[in-house]
């Protein structure tokens, strides 16, 4: 299995607060992407990064913001969370060459309550 | 930002059938396109990975074909196993970003 991992991998948190999601690789790969997963929309990319403190907005990126300091940590930030923002979270990552996969982090269940 | 689209949204078969899912995408600007299959409560996990005009791949019972020229891709299921029920994401990559459709839930009843 490729080495990523997601932290935490569930959180309940309340409206207005801030939350910080991590995800750290041991691949070195380059790229490093935060997708939402929802019913019926399957997943939406939310930020990307194509490099240390290189980073880009996704299709859903109001309302986020993501800090990459090093090649390894990749972090998702909600300044202050929302019902909408309830979700699960993928961290995924990959090489830039389209001609291989993307690995994926186990996941993160946010509930914004 | 791709349009991929994918079909059916959800499919329910019998152990024993064959079935197929589509994946359509712009045909302008084709990098790659990936299969992934992804199963309750884990990750996704890729299945293939298409880059040429004409490419076919398999493994064991799954296969895909990919036509760049017209934007489609087909993921076929030879004798549906109960074990093969997941979700099916395909996933274009244009400029190395991924994106995906919103993937076919196919499940299949013993």
């Amino acid at each position: 299995d490729a080495g990523i991992t997601q932290s935490p991998r569930h959180k309940v948190t309340e409206t207005g607060t801030p939350v910080t999601l991590r995800c750290h690789q041991t691949e070195n790969h380059r790229y490093m992407y935060w997708y939402r997963q929802d019913p019926g929309h399957g997943l939406r990319l939310i930020h990307y990064s194509y490099g240390v403190k290189d980073t880009d907005k996704g299709e859903v990126s109001d309302g986020y913001s993501v800090s990459r300091s090093k090649t390894e940590d990749f972090l998702l930030t909600l300044e202050s969370a929302t019902s909408s923002q309830t979700s699960v979270y993928f961290c995924a990552i990959s090489e830039p060459r389209g001609n291989t996969e993307a690995f994926f982090g186990q996941g993160t269940r946010l509930t914004v309550v | 930002i791709l349009n991929v689209e994918q079909s059916p949204q959800s499919l329910h078969v019998q152990e024993g059938d064959s079935t197929n899912f589509t994946c359509s995408f712009p045909s302008s600007n084709f990098y790659a396109l990936h299969w992934y299959r992804w199963e309750t409560a884990k990750s996704p996990e890729a299945l293939f990975v298409m880059t040429l005009n004409g490419d076919e791949k398999k493994k064991g019972r799954i296969s895909a074909t990919l036509n760049t020229k017209e934007g489609y891709s087909y993921l076929y299921i030879k004798g549906s196993q109960p074990e093969d029920s997941a979700t099916y994401l395909c996933a274009q990559i244009g400029s190395y970003i991924p994106t995906f459709g919103r993937g076919t839930s196919l499940i299949v009843h013993p």
